[in-house]
């Protein structure tokens, strides 16, 4: 099983839709998330951090289940400006407080107008 | 804030070849980290250091791979010879220290593309 699984997509999703992407993670003790989204040809930039009790940052919400080992994150209202790639990244770092980010492949999403 | 800077931007070398590449990541961030990203991958981590002192290298494949910051601040990561596999974007990125909220926050520069042929 690959550290962190994601849909690679493409997903192609209307101006003003809702939608939703889902990761998993194979590392059991892993202690904080992330989704960083990263543009064509561009580097990767850290969207927003996942809590364990979900977290909203206006359109953009996400979540964790540590149980099943997923993350999800929703876009509502998705704009043009959203097309990018979306990555899953776990910390596996081994001590406290450090990081050691594992990327999982990215979903591309394209919104189409 | 400027952000953190590579160069070069590209480059293109036979396999076998050398090559260096170079990262000035943010003023004040102890933390520094190299990554791979191959063409439709997400990053993968080679090299962490915290400071002058690597903290984790158990990606870098020693054998053609090396890096370092010898001052703490800017740093080099070398690949001596150069293979077809090899291809790829390297990305530095940098944080302000190695743990709590600071250290989640990576910030990466441009990358260099390589392309050994």
């Amino acid at each position: 099983r690959k550290e962190v699984e994601q849909d690679p997509g493409p997903f192609n999703v209307p101006e003003g839709a809702t939608v939703a992407f889902n990761c998993t993670y194979s590392n059991s003790a892993s202690q904080s998330f992330f989704w960083y989204r990263q543009d064509c040809r561009k580097e990767p930039k850290l969207l927003m951090s996942v809590y364990s009790s979900g977290n909203e940052d206006g359109r953009f919400t996400a979540q964790l289940n540590r149980a099943s080992q997923y993350i999800s994150l929703l876009i509502r209202d998705s704009k043009l400006s959203d097309s990018a790639t979306y990555l899953c990244v776990v910390n596996a770092g081994s001590g406290a407080g450090s990081y050691q980010l594992t990327f999982g492949k990215g979903t591309k999403l394209s919104v189409i107008p | 804030e400027a952000g953190v800077a590579q160069s070069p931007r590209y480059k293109i070398i036979e396999k076998r070849q050398s090559v260096a590449f170079w990262c000035n990541p943010i003023s004040g961030h102890a933390t520094l980290y190299w990554y791979q990203q191959i063409l439709g991958q997400g990053p993968k981590l080679l090299i962490q250091f915290q400071n002058n002192g690597v903290v984790d290298d158990s990606q870098l494949p020693k054998d053609r791979f090396s890096a370092e910051r010898l001052k703490g601040v800017d740093s080099t990561l070398k690949i001596q010879p150069a293979k077809l596999e090899d291809s790829a974007v390297y990305l530095c990125a940098s944080s302000l220290r190695l743990g709590g909220l600071a250290g989640a926050e990576q910030y990466f520069g441009p990358g260099t593309r390589l392309t050994v042929t």
